[in-house]
């Protein structure tokens, strides 16, 4: 298996201007997680789905984000407008919603808003 | 309230064994220990899992004492590659639910020859 796969690796964007970060999760696991990570913050929980169906999104910071999971091989984390302060790592990870804590996660996409 | 409270680094040598530690005073019955491994660039790597005792793995070692208000990850003969930000998860996800899904700060080991 080719792991949680993240597009794009590095992304930089001036503020104002959409962003739209991508994840592939692992063939037949039915959990799917977005994490933001920043030397401030850490790991942050922002949402994440069971069975393409969000379950808890209270980690999302403003209604400038959204996330979508249209089916079971995709989901999508946008962020409209941009701000500087969006600059961090955004990871997505998955698992079998069934696994106690298994969660393989992304290599993470680098997001720079100038 | 955290839920895991572990150093914010520590450092050693080549060749010796690092213990981490985390205390969880407030697992509960169902709750599973986990950890994760993070070198720089990369997402975390789970290493080991544990309910009780011990349990061992090609890369660690899991103590965890009968009252399970604590766990340590025991890593043998480190290598500078061992460098890296190791974090502690305690919850129960059979259920489908937001628990164990909050990382800390982790542990920043510092490896050094």
């Amino acid at each position: 298996d080719a792991g949680v796969i993240q597009s794009p690796r590095h992304e930089v964007t001036e503020m104002g201007q959409e962003v739209t970060l991508r994840c592939k999760p692992i063939s037949g696991h039915n959990s799917l997680f977005w994490y933001r990570q920043t030397m401030m913050r850490g790991l942050e929980l922002l949402i994440y789905f069971n069975n393409n169906v969000p379950i808890d999104d209270s980690g999302m910071p403003e209604d400038r984000f959204s996330a979508k999971m249209p089916n079971a091989s995709f989901s999508t984390l946008k962020i409209q407008p941009s701000e500087p302060r969006d600059s961090a790592v955004y990871f997505c990870a998955s698992s079998l919603e069934s696994t106690v804590l298994g969660y393989t996660f992304g290599s993470g996409t680098r997001l720079t808003v100038v | 309230l955290a839920k895991t409270t572990q150093p914010i680094s520590m450092d050693s040598y080549e060749g010796q064994e690092v213990n981490i530690t985390c205390s969880h005073n407030n697992i509960a019955t169902n709750d599973y220990i986990t950890w994760y491994q993070q070198f720089p660039s990369q997402g975390p790597r789970f290493i080991i899992q544990g309910y009780k005792t011990k349990v061992t793995n090609e890369v660690a070692s899991l103590f965890i004492p009968a009252d399970r208000k604590s766990s340590t990850l025991s890593l043998p003969r480190v290598s500078l590659s061992d460098t890296a930000v190791y974090y502690c998860l305690v919850g129960d996800r059979s259920g489908g639910g937001a628990d164990g899904l909050t990382f800390g700060k982790g542990t920043h080991l510092i490896i050094q020859p």
